[in-house]
């Protein structure tokens, strides 16, 4: 079983500009958090989805949005990035019970 | 308002000897305690976790105990192995709409040769 795959793992983007990021749960599992991982602050929770809706949310400025898509498929999109937005950009999914999985990340400069 | 607290942030550990990791957390209403190993590069892995109804649970070299009147939860790592170097994460969460994680700030684990 494949696991989680997030997309593009590397990326390199200027202040101001806006970035996607694209992440693919387990099959089967239908719930799909993101989070932001940054040196010595840990995981920070941004946001979870689970079929279609935003279940949580956690304390990130509005420029921080998701969605996800009828196949469980989620994105996240970033708006007027700033220099303090430069970290790893983790997504989980998780299926019935209370484990979540983690993606390889995505790793974000803004420079 | 952090509800997990992790300590120690960083440790260093002979080759063979005992690595302890500890976590406390607010919220009586959590009911699953995940541990999970994170390598340079890579997303963090589950690595065990254990429920409030037992007190410890051992999986291989790594045990959890846990203490449910102090609100406390530790990482034992038995004969520390290089290999084991890498960042851990507690973190805690309760049951329906309670489900989200809280984490610990994490323990950076060097386990020198």
């Amino acid at each position: 079983k494949a696991g989680v795959t997030q997309t593009p793992r590397y990326l390199i983007k200027t202040r101001g500009q806006q970035v996607t990021l694209s992440c693919s749960p387990i099959s089967g599992h239908r719930s799909v958090s993101w989070y932001q991982q940054t040196p010595g602050q840990g995981l920070q929770f941004l946001f979870e989805y689970f079929s279609e809706t935003q279940r949580n949310k956690g304390n990130f400025p509005g420029r921080f949005s998701g969605r996800q898509f009828s196949n469980s498929r989620s994105e996240m999109n970033v708006s007027t990035l700033e220099l303090g937005d430069s970290a790893l950009y983790l997504c989980a999914s998780r299926g019935s019970g209370n484990t979540i999985y983690f993606g390889e990340g995505s790793w974000l400069t803004v420079v | 308002q952090q509800q997990v607290k992790q300590s120690p942030q960083s440790l260093i550990v002979q080759k063979g000897g005992i690595s302890i990791i500890n976590c406390a957390y607010e919220n009586t209403a959590f009911d699953y305690f995940p541990w999970y190993q994170q390598f340079p590069g890579k997303g963090p892995a589950l690595l065990i976790a254990i429920r409030p109804d037992v007190s410890e649970k051992k999986e291989g070299r790594f045990t959890i105990s846990f203490n449910k009147s102090a609100k406390q939860f530790s990482l034992h790592i038995m004969d520390s192995q290089p290999g084991d170097s890498a960042t851990y994460f507690c973190a805690a969460a309760g049951t329906g709409n309670n489900r989200k994680l809280i984490w610990g700030l994490g323990t950076s684990l060097a386990v020198n040769p």
